[in-house]
């Protein structure tokens, strides 16, 4: 089962422009990761923000987490053809010890020139 | 650092037929995850490893199982293969538990 939803499921913007996509999830976490991926390849990593966090910036990328209403977002600011992919929020749950990534449905991101 | 490799990257086999894929974490990393991504089910936790134990499981049937050796290396393993195990299969590793996890580019498995 989906523990996140990725909101909208596509977005086409054009170079220059800022886009957000948003995540929500159903339980408590430790943690949520943002991941992109291009055309079915492997995931890489963007951001890791844990549970006591509000925002986290890297480069282009800002990162929201709002654990009262469990959802995150991601903004990416002046976009790229290169930032076209699929991105994924994944949600690491706070229970146990071991790590267990639960992953969005995603968002597809069409960059156009 | 060199990153996660996973090998092969492609294959294709046949149904009833069983499959061992590979997955050689970062340099000092003692956890593996393994997941599935398929269009229909998205990507969808298999099992992680630690220390070659396995802590977590997903939930999948008993023929998708797994291990861990003592350098980190781990193995997954799918016995009598089902058309819907058609799947990119993606490994991840990280320092431990509720770290980042820095995934492989994956194996593409094509059951026919």
């Amino acid at each position: 089962s989906q523990q996140g939803e990725e909101d909208p499921q596509a977005l086409s913007i054009q170079e220059g422009e800022n886009a957000t996509m948003n995540c929500s999830y159903k339980t408590s976490i430790n943690n949520l990761q943002w991941y992109r991926q291009n055309s079915g390849r492997g995931l890489v990593h963007l951001i890791l923000i844990r549970s006591n966090e509000r925002e986290k910036h890297s480069g282009r990328l800002r990162v929201t987490l709002d654990t009262s209403k469990k959802s995150s977002s991601l903004l990416i600011t002046a976009s790229r053809a290169a930032d076209t992919a699929s991105y994924f929020c994944a949600t690491d749950l706070a229970t146990g010890t071991a790590s267990k990534l639960t992953f969005g449905t995603g968002t597809r991101l069409q960059v156009t020139l | 650092k060199a990153g996660v490799t996973q090998t092969p990257r492609y294959l294709i086999k046949t149904r009833g037929q069983q499959v061992t894929l590979s997955c050689s974490p970062i340099s000092g990393h003692r956890s593996v995850s393994w997941y599935q991504q398929t269009p229909g089910q998205g990507l969808q936790f298999l099992f992680e490893y630690f220390s070659e134990t396995q802590r977590n499981k997903g939930n999948f049937p008993g023929r998708f199982s797994g291990r861990q050796f003592s350098n980190s290396r781990s193995e997954m393993n799918v016995s009598t293969l089902e058309l819907g195990d058609s799947a990119l299969y993606l490994c991840a590793s990280s320092l431990g538990p509720f770290g980042t996890q820095y995934f492989g580019p994956g194996t593409r498995l094509l059951v026919l």
